[in-house]
């Protein structure tokens, strides 16, 4: 199993600024994913992020937006820039455990309230 | 899009069983059918997966019939901490691939 921190695990932010999310893992693993869940909606991927390249993004979600960091394989941030009302939702990274059954693991989740 | 479809809810009384549906009628020989369901305001957890046997852990059972194309998670004995969105997913079994989530079915267990 991974055990994640992901923090803050609330912010409320003003419009036009922007907010950091930190992402930290128990042990080492080759992908973090990041999510996006708006309100009562389902998850949505936004971006694939292996240490030592760029973050992989989905359509929709732009590097100038949703900067990430992947400075190791235990660590990543997730950066959402130039904050509008419209990015309130709570944010999730994941890692696989790896193995056989390779299930996914999630942090508790960033609750972002842009006002 | 997600290939899975759930019913939005569900409703069960405490102590009985809860079974719960998806149909994923275009899946591939070399997908998996995944369940995991997240509590509010957490992360989704883990539950099962199986390719075409049925299944079992501590947490619950899979049902997946003959043809793959449907499946069914039962909690044999629904308690209120269950009250989740539970979530049918199918995906491959190697790593490196990230969850397309649907819009799951919310599951309320009731006194």
């Amino acid at each position: 199993s991974a055990v994640i921190s992901q923090k803050p695990s609330r912010d409320i932010c003003q419009r036009g600024t922007s907010l950091t999310i930190q992402c930290q893992v128990d042990s080492q693993v080759t992908m973090m994913f990041w999510y996006r869940q708006q309100p009562g909606q389902s998850l949505t991927l936004i971006a694939t992020a292996n240490q030592g390249s760029e973050a992989t993004y989905e359509s929709g979600f732009v590097i100038d937006k949703f900067p990430i960091s992947r400075p190791n394989l235990t660590f990543s941030t997730l950066t959402v820039s130039n904050l509008s009302p419209e990015d309130s939702s709570i944010y999730l990274c994941s890692v696989e455990g790896g193995g056989e059954i390779t299930e996914a693991f999630f942090g508790q989740g960033t609750r972002l309230t842009v006002v | 899009d997600a290939k899975t479809t759930q019913p939005p809810s569900m409703d069960c009384a405490e102590g009985r069983a809860a079974n719960l549906p998806c149909n994923h009628s275009t899946i591939s020989g070399n997908e998996y059918v995944y369940w995991y369901r997240q509590i509010h305001s957490q992360g989704p957890q883990y539950i099962i997966h199986g390719l075409k046997n049925n299944e079992t852990n501590e947490m619950a059972s899979l049902i997946i019939t003959e043809d793959r194309k449907s499946s069914t998670l039962i909690l044999p004995h629904a308690t209120l901490r269950d009250t989740a969105v539970y979530y049918c997913i199918v995906r491959v079994a190697q790593s490196g691939y990230a969850l397309n989530f649907g819009k799951g079915t919310s599951l309320l267990v009731t006194p």
